[in-house]
C-alpha cells in the first residue's frame, strides 16, 4: 500500500490566491521531507527540505516567502503556494526518506499534486 | 555542485531487443536511484544502488553502479510494450537531497 500520501491530488485556483498541499507519511515518522516540482516534459527539481522542529531550507532560486513550508508533525509537511500565478502551475511531489538499516534505505515519493493556476 | 547527466533523452525500442540507459554524475555519492514515471503519475521506485559494483535485477530491468567511474546503467532486456515510460536516475547527496537526471523517454514499438 501507499507509504506517502498527498492531498489534494489536483487543484485549480485563481491567480492571486493561495493553495495548501499536504504530504503525509503513513507508515513511519519522518523528521525530514523533501518537496520537488516538475514542469511538463521536464525532470524533477528540488524546491526545499522540510525539517521537523526547525525552518525549512530552500534551494537557490526558490522564494521562501512564496512557498511556505510547515513541518507540522513527524508525519505531516505542508507546502503553501501564496499569491499563485500561472507560472506556478506544476506537478508538486513530496518525498520521504526512510532508513531501516545501513543496507536498507529508500526515498518514498507521494502521488503528487497537480496545480493549475488560472 | 552535483550534476547528473542521463542519456539518451529519448529511446525508441523495438520489442524483443536490448537497450541501455546511462547515468553519469559529477561527485561522490552514497546512493543512486532509478525511477519509472508514467504519464500524469508520480515516481515508481525501481532500484536503489548503494555500493560500488552493486547490481540489481527485476524482471527485464537490470541496474548497475560503478562509483569509481561515477556511472550507473539501466539495462533493458527483450523490451516489451509495458516498459514504455520515462526513466529517471537520481543521485543522493550527503544531505539526502536528490539530483535528478533529465529523464529518458522510452517508447517500445512492435
Amino acid at each position: 500500500g501507499a507509504v506517502v500520501s498527498q492531498h489534494p491530488s489536483r487543484v485549480i485556483c485563481k491567480s492571486g490566491t493561495s493553495v495548501k498541499i499536504e504530504c503525509r507519511s503513513l507508515d513511519f515518522q519522518a523528521t525530514t521531507m523533501f518537496w520537488y516540482r516538475q514542469f511538463p516534459k521536464q525532470s524533477l527539481m528540488l524546491m526545499a527540505t522540510s525539517n521537523e522542529g526547525s525552518k525549512a531550507t530552500y534551494e537557490q532560486g526558490v522564494e521562501k516567502d512564496k512557498f511556505l513550508i510547515n513541518h507540522a508533525s513527524l508525519t505531516l509537511s505542508t507546502l503553501t503556494v501564496t499569491s499563485a500565478h500561472p507560472e506556478d502551475s506544476s506537478f508538486y511531489i513530496c518525498s520521504v526518506p526512510k532508513a531501516e538499516a545501513s543496507s536498507s534505505y529508500e526515498q518514498y515519493f507521494g502521488p503528487g499534486t497537480r496545480l493549475t493556476v488560472t | 555542485e552535483l550534476k547528473v547527466e542521463q542519456n539518451p533523452l529519448f529511446l525508441s525500442m523495438q520489442e524483443g531487443k536490448n537497450y541501455t540507459i546511462y547515468c553519469n554524475y559529477s561527485t561522490t555519492s552514497d546512493r543512486l536511484y532509478w525511477y519509472r514515471q508514467d504519464p500524469g503519475k508520480s515516481l515508481e521506485s525501481l532500484f536503489v544502488l548503494l555500493s560500488n559494483g552493486a547490481v540489481k535485477q527485476e524482471g527485464r530491468l537490470m541496474a548497475s553502479l560503478d562509483t569509481k567511474a561515477r556511472l550507473s546503467t539501466l539495462h533493458i532486456t527483450a523490451a516489451v510494450h509495458d516498459l514504455s515510460a520515462t526513466y529517471f536516475c537520481a543521485v543522493e547527496d550527503s544531505w539526502g537531497k536528490l539530483q535528478f537526471g533529465a529523464g529518458t523517454q522510452v517508447v517500445v514499438t512492435p
